[in-house]
């Protein structure tokens, strides 16, 4: 079983709607999480932290739920420029710096 | 301040080839990562060190693949012989120890014919 788990898509979502992404966690010792977006052929980038109380940045808004080990991230009002894959990660602890990665998830915004 | 700097940014080679990654990190992060990213597994972490010093290297495939860093801005990652299954993109990420947030240099695609 894989760390850290994504549906991998595709999702194909018309621009202004709404889209939610959900990842698991299989280590309860994880101590952070975050979301990266990557660009078709390019790095990935940090999109948000993912706090236990929620968090928003304008149209995302991310989640933890620790008791069943599941991060989401919702978009809002989404946008053809948020057409990307999105990767789900967890982060250990001080000392072990590693940051585990989902496959991830790609999203494509139709006009 | 310019970001993680990778070179090649393309390579090309014939199985059997010797393949020499570098990057430059961030000036002032004290991690560095390799990774390898595939459409069939994803981002997988390859090595990682510390202040220059390796700290787990548990994912590097095989004896193929060595990875250095002879001083804080400089790393390394090669692969003798290279083989067909070692095409992928490889990226190197920078951090600090201060947050968890690992900044990825542009990557260098490989093909390996």
């Amino acid at each position: 079983r894989k760390e850290v788990e994504q549906d991998p898509g595709p999702f194909n979502v018309p621009e202004g709607a709404t889209v939610a992404f959900n990842c698991t966690y299989s280590n309860s010792a994880s101590q952070s999480f975050f979301w990266y977006r990557q660009d078709c052929r390019k790095e990935p980038k940090l999109l948000m932290s993912v706090y236990s109380s929620g968090n928003e940045d304008g149209r995302f808004t991310a989640q933890l739920n620790r008791a069943s080990q599941y991060i989401s991230l919702l978009i809002r009002d989404s946008k053809l420029s948020d057409s990307a894959t999105y990767l789900c990660v967890a982060w250990g602890h001080f000392g072990n710096e590693k940051l585990t990665f989902g496959t991830g998830t790609r999203l494509t915004i139709i006009p | 301040d310019a970001g993680v700097i990778q070179s090649p940014r393309h390579e090309v080679t014939e199985m059997g080839q010797e393949v020499t990654l570098r990057c430059k990190p961030i000036s002032g992060h004290d991690y560095l990562f390799w990774y390898r990213q595939t459409m069939m597994r994803g981002l997988e972490l390859l090595i990682y060190f510390n202040n220059n010093v390796p700290i787990d290297d548990s994912g590097m495939p095989e004896d193929r693949f060595s990875a250095k860093m002879p001083n804080a801005s400089f790393s390394t990652l090669k692969i003798q012989p290279s083989e067909p299954r070692d095409s992928a993109v490889y990226f190197c990420a920078t951090g600090t120890s201060a947050i968890p947030q690992q900044f990825f240099g542009p990557g260098t695609r490989l093909t390996v014919l």
